[in-house]
C-alpha cells in the first residue's frame, strides 16, 4: 500500500548547525510530494513541492528537498538552522487510488532547536 | 489575497452531541479538504469538496459528514460525539484538484468531554 514513512520522530540540532529529516514513501508512479511545518497550535504552511522536473527543489525560509526516485525519498535540508525553526515538520505525497485522491501524511518530525 | 479561515478556533462538547466546523477557502479556490489531527494518529484525510459535491473521501464513519456552497464555503458535521473525535480538524483549500497546493486553516480544536 502507499505510503509515506518519516523514520525520525524527534530531532535536536544546535542553532546554525545544517539539517536534514528524512522522507520515504512508497509509490509506483511518480509521485506529487510535499513538505510542510506546523508550528505549535497552528496550521500547516507549505514549505516546498515536486511534482517533476529538476530533482532539487528550493522551498520558503531556506529550505530545500532532493527527490531520488532510486531511493524512494524526499528529504528535506536546511544548511543552517535558526531558533525559529522549531516547529513539526511533515512530509506528504498525493496518493491517486480508484478514482479517489487524497494527501497522505507521514507521521511528522519533531524539531527542536538548541541555542 | 486572504488565508483559509476557520470558525469557531475552539469548541468543547460532550459525547453525545453533535458539531458543525466551518471552513472559508482562499477566494478563487474550488476544492476544499478536511484533515483530522490526533497525537496517536497523526493527519488524516476526512473528504474533499468541489463544485458542491463530495469527491473524495477518507476511511471515516458516517457520523463525519460535510458539505460545500455555492461560493466554495464548506462545513464538517460530527454527529454523535465520542471522546476519541477530541482533535485537531484543519481545512484546506486547493484551486481544483487534490494535487495542487493546499493552503491550510489554523483549525479548529475540538475537545469531547
Amino acid at each position: 500500500a502507499q505510503s509515506v514513512t518519516q523514520p525520525d520522530i524527534h530531532i535536536t540540532v544546535s542553532e546554525g548547525a545544517s539539517l536534514e529529516l528524512r522522507c520515504n514513501y512508497s509509490y509506483g508512479a511518480t509521485p506529487y510530494l510535499f513538505w510542510y511545518v506546523q508550528s505549535p497550535g497552528q496550521g500547516l504552511q507549505l514549505l516546498l513541492k515536486y511534482f517533476s522536473g529538476d530533482t532539487l527543489v528550493q522551498g520558503i525560509k531556506g529550505f530545500e528537498a532532493e527527490f531520488k526516485r532510486s531511493q524512494s525519498s524526499f528529504n528535506l535540508r536546511k544548511p543552517s538552522v535558526h531558533w525559529s525553526d522549531a516547529a513539526e515538520y511533515f512530509c506528504a505525497v498525493v496518493l491517486f487510488s480508484g478514482g479517489y485522491n487524497k494527501l497522505i501524511f507521514g507521521a511528522g518530525t519533531r524539531l527542536a532547536v538548541h541555542p | 489575497k486572504a488565508g483559509v479561515t476557520q470558525t469557531p478556533r475552539y469548541l468543547i462538547k460532550t459525547r453525545g452531541q453533535q458539531v458543525t466546523l466551518s471552513c472559508s477557502p482562499i477566494s478563487g479556490h474550488r476544492s476544499v479538504s478536511w484533515y483530522q489531527q490526533t497525537p496517536g494518529q497523526g493527519l488524516q484525510f476526512l473528504f474533499e469538496y468541489f463544485s458542491e459535491t463530495q469527491r473524495n473521501k477518507g476511511n471515516f464513519p458516517g457520523r463525519f459528514s460535510g458539505r460545500q456552497f455555492s461560493n466554495s464555503r464548506s462545513e464538517m458535521n460530527v454527529s454523535t460525539l465520542e471522546l476519541g473525535d477530541s482533535a485537531l480538524y484543519l481545512c484546506a483549500s486547493s484551486l481544483n484538484k487534490v494535487s495542487d497546493t493546499q493552503y491550510f486553516g489554523p483549525g479548529t480544536r475540538l475537545t469531547v468531554l
